[in-house]
């Protein structure tokens, strides 16, 4: 079956501009998650969804990142005004349930000049 | 607060020699979870294994064997007879069982395998 895919893989930007990533999850996963890996600071969480919820949004590092998850598929990450400290390769995973083994897309890298 | 340390860095290694990937975590919760993944050069993290707070017994895969030991808060990764695809970046991470959500990794460990 598909794993997790994200759009783009990569995206280069101009300092300012908005962006919006995009993950599809595993059909039938119910639980879906961001994450950011950057040079600095490593692997963090940003925020999950629980079908088309999200119960935590504490790991979103501005008021600039926002995410939606529609029809309990299909998410968007969006980034407003982005700045170069934004720049970092955005991964994505779902998982069955949320207590389940979380399965990780390829990334998109996001680069902002 | 939960932490995962993986000290080692950059570990370098001769195609067949074995290699241990060590992990230390920090938790308060009597229960949560550990994992390994690896992440290639093609960048896509693989999900390697799940550990149970309650379940000490040691596992084996193939080449891959995992050291859980709650006494000293490791979960090491062995290697045996590496090989050059062995090469990636390993990640541990913890989940605890109050935020069952969010995986807390450390910053990783790159391993080179050479012919």
């Amino acid at each position: 079956g598909a794993g997790v895919s994200q759009s783009p893989s990569n995206k280069v930007t101009e300092k300012g501009k908005d962006v919006e990533l995009r993950c599809d999850p595993i059909s039938g996963h119910t639980a879906l998650y961001w994450y950011r890996q950057s040079l600095g600071q490593g692997l963090e969480f940003l925020i999950y969804f629980q079908g088309n919820s999200a119960p935590d949004k504490s790991g979103l590092p501005s008021d600039r990142f926002s995410a939606e998850r529609t029809g309990g598929s299909v998410s968007t990450l969006t980034i407003q005004r982005t700045q170069q400290e934004d720049s970092a390769v955005y991964l994505c995973a779902s998982s069955l349930e949320v207590s389940h083994e979380q399965f990780f897309g390829p990334g998109t890298r996001l680069t902002v000049l | 607060a939960q932490k995962v340390t993986q000290a080692q860095t950059e570990i370098s290694v001769v195609e067949k020699e074995d290699v241990t990937l060590d992990c230390v975590y920090e938790t308060r919760d009597t229960t949560y979870y550990l994992f390994w993944y690896k992440q290639p050069p093609s960048g896509e993290l693989v999900f390697l294994i799940r550990r149970n707070s309650f379940d000490e017994q040691n596992e084996i895969s193939g080449r891959y064997s995992w050291n859980f030991q709650k006494s000293t808060s490791s979960f090491n990764f062995t290697i045996t007879a590496s090989q050059v695809v062995d090469s990636a970046v390993y990640f541990c991470a913890l989940r605890e069982r109050d935020s069952s959500y969010k995986l807390i990794f450390g910053s990783g460990t790159r391993l080179l395998v050479r012919p």
